[in-house]
C-alpha cells in the first residue's frame, strides 16, 4: 500500500522560475517529513525536513509548506537553476521507527 | 568523516549466484539502514540495525536475503540464489540514534542476467 503520494512525476521549469512538488500522506502518525535530492548514479541527499508543529520551513531557496489538516506537504524551489535538475523524493516517518516511506519521485529539469 | 561508503558500486551476476554487498557507515552513527530502489521508484525500506542488533526487517526481505552488522560497525547484505527481480540499486544509510536525518551512500547497482 502506497502511503505517500507524490506529484508531478516530472517537471520542466525555466531558469529563475519556481518549482513546486507536492506530496500527500495517509498515516496521521507520521511526524517527520524530509525531502531528498538525488542525482543520477548517486544516493539521495537530505535537502530539507519539517515536523508537523510548523506550517513552513525555509532554507535558502528551498521551502517546505505543510498542511496538517489536509495531510499534504510541498517543496518549493525558488529561482530554480539548471544545477537543481535532479530527482526529488518526499518521505515520511513516525517517531520510534526511523523508517522512511518514500514517494515515487519527481524528475525536475530546469532549462537554462 | 568520509560519508557512507558502499562497495561494490556495480555488480553484474548470473541468475542463481550469491552476491554480497558491504556498507561502511559514518563512524559515529549507530543506526544503519538498507533500502532498495528500482528504476523510477523511491527507495523501499529493507532493514535496519541499531549497533549490532537488527531491529526491523521488511517483508520485502525474503529468506534469500540476509543482513549482518558484526560489532556494530560495517554491514553486509547478502542475496542468495539471485533472481532477475533482484536487479535494483541497494542503498545503505546511517544516522545517529537521536536524529531522523539519514545520510545515504551512493549505492550498489545490481544487475542479474
Amino acid at each position: 500500500q502506497q502511503q505517500v503520494k507524490q506529484s508531478p512525476q516530472s517537471l520542466i521549469v525555466q531558469k529563475g522560475g519556481i518549482s513546486i512538488i507536492n506530496c500527500a500522506y495517509e498515516n496521521t502518525a507520521f511526524d517527520y517529513f524530509p525531502w531528498y535530492q538525488q542525482f543520477p548514479g548517486k544516493g539521495p541527499a537530505l535537502l530539507i525536513a519539517i515536523r508537523p508543529d510548523v506550517s513552513e520551513k525555509k532554507e535558502g531557496r528551498f521551502t517546505i509548506s505543510f498542511n496538517k489538516s489536509a495531510k499534504q506537504f510541498s517543496l518549493h524551489i525558488m529561482d530554480s537553476q539548471p544545477g537543481d535538475s535532479a530527482t526529488y523524493f518526499c518521505a515520511a516517518s513516525k517517531e520510534g521507527t526511523y523508517k522512511y516511506i518514500f514517494g515515487t519521485g519527481t524528475r525536475l529539469k530546469v532549462l537554462a | 568523516d568520509t560519508g557512507v561508503s558502499q562497495d561494490p558500486r556495480h555488480k553484474i551476476t548470473k541468475r542463481g549466484q550469491n552476491v554480497t554487498f558491504r556498507c561502511d557507515p559514518i563512524s559515529e552513527h549507530n543506526r544503519l539502514y538498507w533500502y532498495r530502489q528500482t528504476l523510477g521508484q523511491g527507495p523501499e525500506f529493507l532493514t535496519y540495525f541499531q549497533n549490532e542488533a537488527q531491529l526491523e526487517k521488511s517483508r520485502l526481505l525474503s529468506d534469500r536475503f540476509s543482513a549482518e552488522r558484526p560489532k556494530g560497525s560495517f554491514s553486509t547484505l547478502e542475496i542468495q540464489r539471485t533472481e532477475q527481480g533482484d536487479s535494483a540499486m541497494y542503498l545503505c544509510a546511517s544516522s545517529l540514534e537521536a536524529a531522523y536525518g539519514y545520510t545515504f551512500g551512493s549505492g550498489t547497482r545490481l544487475t542479474v542476467v
